[in-house]
């Protein structure tokens, strides 16, 4: 059974600083990785995905790589702002299988 | 392009009592999730729909819970009696196919009381 762990479970980071969260998967055989932001109270938006073919993904600020072997991926936040205090979720899936998710990392960019 | 929407964004009910949720997907997308995220917790799923027929529902505590995806787009959640761990945010996300990226409503906060 495939379980995702993110560590930390909370971080707090003056602006302007840059960051890395992390994630980890029990099963290495997986077809997808996702990272998602949940403002609170909000549904989620999702970041970036990485096909198991890919090492890493990048959009603006947000870069995200991925070691299958290793069951890890993290995602590198540059020049935190205040405005990307969120819940950072990471999901796998495996071929046609659900998303299995961690239980995320609540970031507070402080100003 | 209209992301996924939901409705009602909060529902508070008393336990015993019936609630029911409305999802519609981005058009096209021929994949629909429901999910169930507990507070502290990722989003867990309850039932997958590839056009209107299940593909995994395995996690849904079917004597209870039901959805529906009739003609393939829109969808309804219900809750048929609510008991109190019901509390928690219905999230529903849709997708082109199944290995494609899913993309997520805003939610339903239900209460439960």
């Amino acid at each position: 059974k495939q379980e995702v762990t993110q560590i930390p479970a909370a971080l707090s980071v003056p602006e302007g600083e840059n960051l890395v969260l992390n994630c980890s998967f029990t099963d290495s055989a997986i077809y997808n990785l996702q990272w998602f932001r949940q403002d609170p109270g909000k549904g989620l938006t999702s970041l970036l995905l990485i096909q198991s073919s890919q090492r890493e993904q990048t959009s603006g600020r947000l870069n995200a790589s991925l070691d299958k072997s290793s069951g890890r991926s993290t995602l590198y936040i540059a020049a935190s702002q205040p405005g990307d205090s969120a819940t950072y979720l990471c999901a796998v899936n495996k071929g046609n299988t659900p998303l299995v998710f961690g239980k995320g990392t609540r970031l507070s960019v402080i100003a | 392009e209209a992301g996924v929407a939901q409705s009602p964004r909060y529902k508070i009910i008393e336990k015993r009592q019936s609630v029911a949720f409305w999802c519609n997907p981005i058009s096209g997308h021929a994949t629909l999730y429901w999910y169930q995220q507990i507070l502290g917790q990722g989003p867990k799923l309850l039932i997958q729909f590839q056009n209107n027929g299940v593909v995994d529902d395995s996690q849904l505590p079917k004597d209870r819970f039901s959805a529906e995806r009739l003609k393939g787009v829109d969808s309804t959640l219900k809750i048929q009696p609510a008991k109190l761990e019901d509390s928690a945010v219905y999230l529903c996300a849709s997708s082109l196919g199944q290995q494609n990226e899913q993309f997520f409503g805003p939610g339903t906060r239900l209460t439960v009381l």
